[in-house]
C-alpha cells in the first residue's frame, strides 16, 4: 500500500536561511511524487513533480526536491527562505492505476521569521 | 486564463439543510475531484469523476453526493446526513493520463460552516 509521511508538522526558519521539509513515502512501485504549497484560505499550488526522469527536480520559486529511492525520501529544499514562503506544504504520492487518486501527507507549516 | 472556479468562497448551512458547492473548470480536463480539508490534516477524497456521467466514491463519501452532467462542471452536495460538514472543500481537475503522472490543479476552495 502506498503512503506518505511528512516528518515535521512545523518548521521555523529565519529569512535568508535554507529550508528543508522532509517527506518519506512507501510504494510498491516507482511512484509519481509531488510537492504542493497552500497559502491561507487558498487552494493548492503545484511546486514540482517527480515522474521517474531526473532525480533532482527543480520547481517554482527556487524550490527543488531530490528523489532518493534507497531512502524512500523526497525532501523539499530551498537555499534561501523568503517571507512569502510562509505557508503549508504537502508531499503527495499517486496511487497506482490511472484514476489520478492521490495520497496526501499531513502537511508541514513553514514559518519564516524576519 | 484557464483555471478552476469554486463558488461561493464562504457558505453557511443550517442544521438539516442540503447545500451545493459549485466547481467549474475551463481547462478541458477529463477528471475532476472533491476533497475535504480539516485543520491540521491532509486532504481526504470525497468523490471523483474520470468522465462525464460517471463518478466514484472516495474515502469519505457518506453524506455527500455529486453529479457530472457536463465536462466543465462537478457540483458537490453536502446533505443533512453529513453530521460534521464544517470544513474547507477543494475541487481539483487533471487531464486524462494513462501513466498517472499528470498533477491535479486546484480551485481556491469553499469554506462551509454550520450556523
Amino acid at each position: 500500500a502506498q503512503s506518505v509521511t511528512q516528518l515535521d508538522s512545523h518548521v521555523s526558519v529565519s529569512e535568508g536561511t535554507p529550508v528543508l521539509l522532509r517527506c518519506n513515502y512507501s510504494s510498491s512501485y516507482s511512484p509519481s511524487l509531488f510537492w504542493y504549497v497552500q497559502h491561507p484560505n487558498k487552494g493548492l499550488q503545484l511546486l514540482l513533480k517527480y515522474t521517474s526522469a531526473a532525480t533532482l527536480v527543480k520547481g517554482i520559486n527556487g524550490f527543488e526536491a531530490e528523489f532518493k529511492k534507497s531512502e524512500t525520501s523526497f525532501h523539499l529544499t530551498k537555499p534561501s527562505a523568503h517571507m512569502s514562503d510562509a505557508a503549508e506544504y504537502f508531499c503527495v504520492v499517486n496511487l497506482s492505476g490511472n484514476t489520478g487518486k492521490l495520497i496526501f501527507g499531513q502537511g508541514t507549516t513553514l514559518q519564516v521569521k524576519p | 486564463d484557464g483555471g478552476i472556479t469554486q463558488s461561493p468562497k464562504y457558505l453557511f448551512r443550517k442544521e438539516g439543510q442540503n447545500v451545493t458547492l459549485s466547481c467549474e473548470q475551463n481547462l478541458n480536463h477529463d477528471a475532476m475531484y472533491w476533497y475535504r480539508q480539516d485543520p491540521g490534516q491532509g486532504l481526504r477524497l470525497i468523490y471523483y469523476s474520470q468522465i462525464v456521467n460517471d463518478f466514484q466514491k472516495g474515502d469519505i463519501a457518506e453524506g455527500y453526493s455529486v453529479s457530472r452532467e457536463k465536462k466543465e462542471s462537478f457540483p458537490l452536495t453536502v446533505t443533512s446526513a453529513q453530521k460534521n460538514p464544517t470544513a474547507f472543500y477543494l475541487c481539483a481537475s487533471r487531464p486524462r493520463d494513462r501513466g498517472n503522472n499528470q498533477p491535479q490543479h486546484f480551485g481556491d476552495g469553499t469554506r462551509l460552516s454550520i450556523l
